[in-house]
């Protein structure tokens, strides 16, 4: 079974700057299988990026995703007080299981 | 627009079960794989398990297995989760989520809570 690594645990950073969220895979992963979600305090998750760096619909251009075979990053430019959620990885592959990172937290100073 | 809304959470003593359903619009439910995430709370997201398009093949994560069941039924455009043997482990919000892959729609969630 595939473990992802998500660090930092909590990112503090301020309006303006850029975030850089990581993803670490315990063993080798198709970029193709790996995608990201943001989750809101109180809301469903949301996909972000998909195939590691594929924006899904509506996603704005400070969203961008990045990497292959163990490390994997998300990164958010400019940052917006509207960011503030929970950041997952997942790898989504249908045997053994699809699995999600314990998440980043961000927060904006 | 696409919608998943779940239903038939709520309180459940251990050892109980409890069906859950999540209905579909907006798309033709019968070409999508689904899944059912849980979230315990304050904690992260947990993969539950997976049906294929025609309900032909699930998949499970090793900690229900067993225990629930996913199906669906197409003509209702509706899914299930039938969780059997309860525990307060079990205690989530379970959302159900549409992709082949990815998981591009979700629901709201709906709160099940195992306790006595």
């Amino acid at each position: 079974e595939i473990v992802l690594t998500q660090s930092p645990g909590t990112l503090s950073l301020s309006p303006g700057e850029r975030a850089t969220l990581s993803c670490r895979a315990s063993q080798s992963v198709s970029s193709s299988d790996l995608g990201w979600y943001q989750q809101k305090p109180g809301q469903a998750p949301r996909l972000l990026i998909y195939g590691a760096s594929s924006r899904a619909t509506g996603i704005p251009d400070r969203f961008s995703g990045s990497g292959s075979g163990t490390d994997f990053t998300l990164n958010i430019s400019r940052l917006e007080p509207e960011d503030v959620a929970v950041y997952y990885c997942q790898h989504y592959v249908n045997s053994p299981g699809y699995t999600f990172g314990q998440g980043t937290k961000l927060e904006i100073k | 627009e696409v919608q998943l809304v779940e239903s038939g959470g709520g309180l459940v003593q251990p050892g109980g079960s409890l069906r859950l359903s999540c209905t579909a619009s907006g798309f033709t439910f019968s070409n999508y794989w689904m899944h059912w995430v849980r979230q315990a709370p304050g904690k992260g997201l947990v993969w539950v398990s997976r049906v294929n398009s025609d309900g032909s093949s699930t998949i499970y994560a090793d900690s229900v297995k067993g225990r629930f069941t996913n199906s669906r039924d197409n003509a209702k455009n509706t899914l299930y989760l039938q969780m059997n043997s309860l525990s307060v482990e079990d205690t989530a919000v379970y959302y159900c989520a549409r992709g082949m892959g990815a998981n591009e729609y979700w629901g709201q969630g709906t709160l099940v809570t195992v306790s006595s």
